[in-house]
């Protein structure tokens, strides 16, 4: 059961341009949604996080924006860079009571190659 | 803050064999994850503990797994026998309070084959 679901399995964009990954969840309890960046041979690391109470966060170059009624969450990288060429995770959690507290439920990665 | 530490870093074993995967999470964090990345499933999570005590093993995929957590400064991923299918990067994470703004910090993970 698939909770998080990040469809596009890679993604190429030009160096300079946006880039815009996307993730969808079923679970209707989750409240809180992250993004993390990963490197090869090293562990992920907290990108940028959004509250189900807002539909946007900005940081920088990266924007998420969160469409409650639809469950689905973006992120906007702009302007892309080749630095920013890493798989990325979507990861939602649930403030609810119970043993679901504090989990991250992740999606299975996009790939995202920035070309110079 | 060296972060979370994870070792070893790369395990080669055999079918059968015991493995043993530790983490030291950072100080001050109260919960600790296990989780397990593949190709397949992405990351999974497989147990979480919070101050030392396990909240939530609905991931551990079966009775070969195990985890303990002594005491707050280390925690250990136990597979007994391991099997080939048990091939994939172990990443071990820590968090104060749950999930914060920050989110997890994770370790650079293990990397195990069963052959």
């Amino acid at each position: 059961d698939q909770q998080v679901k990040q469809n596009s399995p890679s993604l190429s964009v030009q160096e300079g341009r946006i880039s815009i990954l996307n993730c969808d969840y079923t679970n209707s309890m989750f409240d809180y949604f992250l993004w993390y960046k990963k490197y090869p041979a090293e562990g992920p690391t907290f990108l940028i996080s959004i509250s189900s109470i807002k539909d946007k966060n900005e940081d920088g170059r990266f924007t998420v924006f969160l469409n409650k009624s639809a469950k689905h969450l973006s992120l906007h990288i702009v302007p892309s860079q080749p630095g920013d060429s890493a798989v990325y995770f979507c990861a939602a959690a649930s403030h609810a009571g119970g043993t679901s507290y504090g989990k991250l439920t992740f999606g299975q990665g996009t790939i995202l190659t920035v070309h110079p | 803050d060296a972060g979370v530490i994870q070792s070893p870093r790369h395990e080669v074993t055999e079918m059968g064999q015991e493995v043993t995967l530790r983490c030291k999470p950072i100080s001050g964090h109260n919960s600790l994850f296990w989780y397990r990345q593949t190709m397949m499933r992405g990351l999974e999570l497989l147990i979480y503990f919070n101050n030392n005590v396990p909240i939530d093993d609905s991931g551990m995929p079966e009775d070969r797994f195990s985890a303990k957590m002594p005491n707050a400064s280390f925690s250990t991923l136990k597979i007994q026998p391991s099997e080939p299918r048990d091939s994939a990067v172990y990443f071990c994470a820590s968090s104060f309070l749950v999930p914060g703004p920050h989110g997890y910090t994770f370790g650079s993970g293990t990397r195990l084959t069963v052959v």
